[in-house]
């Protein structure tokens, strides 16, 4: 069964320094997506993507973050200047479609800012 | 500040018994909805879907429950197993919208 994959599974950085969290998609799903979870807490939406552009992002999805497709199956999350506050699971997810479409979620990266 | 951490509603069921996890969600427009199980230290496994022109859908040993009227979700496990016991979310999507989003969540406790 096809599934969504991340690497890496932990990821350890210093405060301001740079991240990139990698992600392969479900191989013919078209929306892509990152949420976050803060240990205890809901999952967050933070960006979707499709067509090589972001479609919709949250308000945590401030100018420090952004995304990327740079090939034709990777999607990667880049945290530019990491804070403590980011430390949290960062969930990939993918779906076929956008209205209605499951959305599957990969096993996710725990970032981890000292 | 303090960051503190939600306090998750918690069922426990024995072992063969049926599972009820209820959600209330927000928003009015909002036209489809998944439940997802999370287990410790994985992401969130889809579980069952339901739009809003359907008020009940089955799964196998699950079925979800719509009530538009009063914004109300519901999960129903039949047979209990203690490979049920995660963490249970409903989510929602907006018409037109991406994004989904989460409830706080229903910790599972499945005692053999």
């Amino acid at each position: 069964e096809p599934e969504v994959t991340q690497t890496p599974s932990h990821q350890v950085t210093q405060m301001g320094q740079e991240v990139i969290l990698r992600c392969v998609p479900i191989s013919n799903h078209l929306y892509f997506y990152w949420y976050r979870q803060i240990l205890g807490q809901k999952v967050e939406f933070l960006v979707s993507f499709y067509n090589n552009e972001i479609s919709e992002k949250s308000e945590i999805f401030d100018d420090q973050f952004s995304v990327e497709r740079p090939d034709g199956s990777n999607f990667t999350l880049k945290i530019r200047s990491t804070k403590l506050e980011d430390s949290a699971m960062y969930f990939c997810a993918s779906s076929a479609g956008r209205a209605g479409d499951t959305q599957y979620f990969g096993p996710g990266t725990r970032l981890t800012v000292l | 500040g303090e960051s503190v951490g939600l306090h998750l509603p918690t069922l426990s069921v024995q072992e063969g018994d049926n599972s009820i996890i209820n959600c209330a969600y927000s928003n009015s427009a909002s036209d489809y909805f998944i439940w997802y199980k999370q287990e410790s230290g994985k992401g969130p496994q889809f579980i069952i879907d339901i739009r809003s022109n359907m008020d009940k859908r089955q799964g196998q040993r699950v079925t979800v429950l719509l009530n538009k009227t009063v914004k109300h979700l519901s999960l129903q496990i039949a047979a209990t197993q203690p490979g049920d016991s995660a963490v249970y979310f409903c989510a929602e999507k907006a018409t037109g919208a991406n994004n989904l989003f989460f409830g706080t969540g229903t910790r599972l406790t499945v005692i053999p």
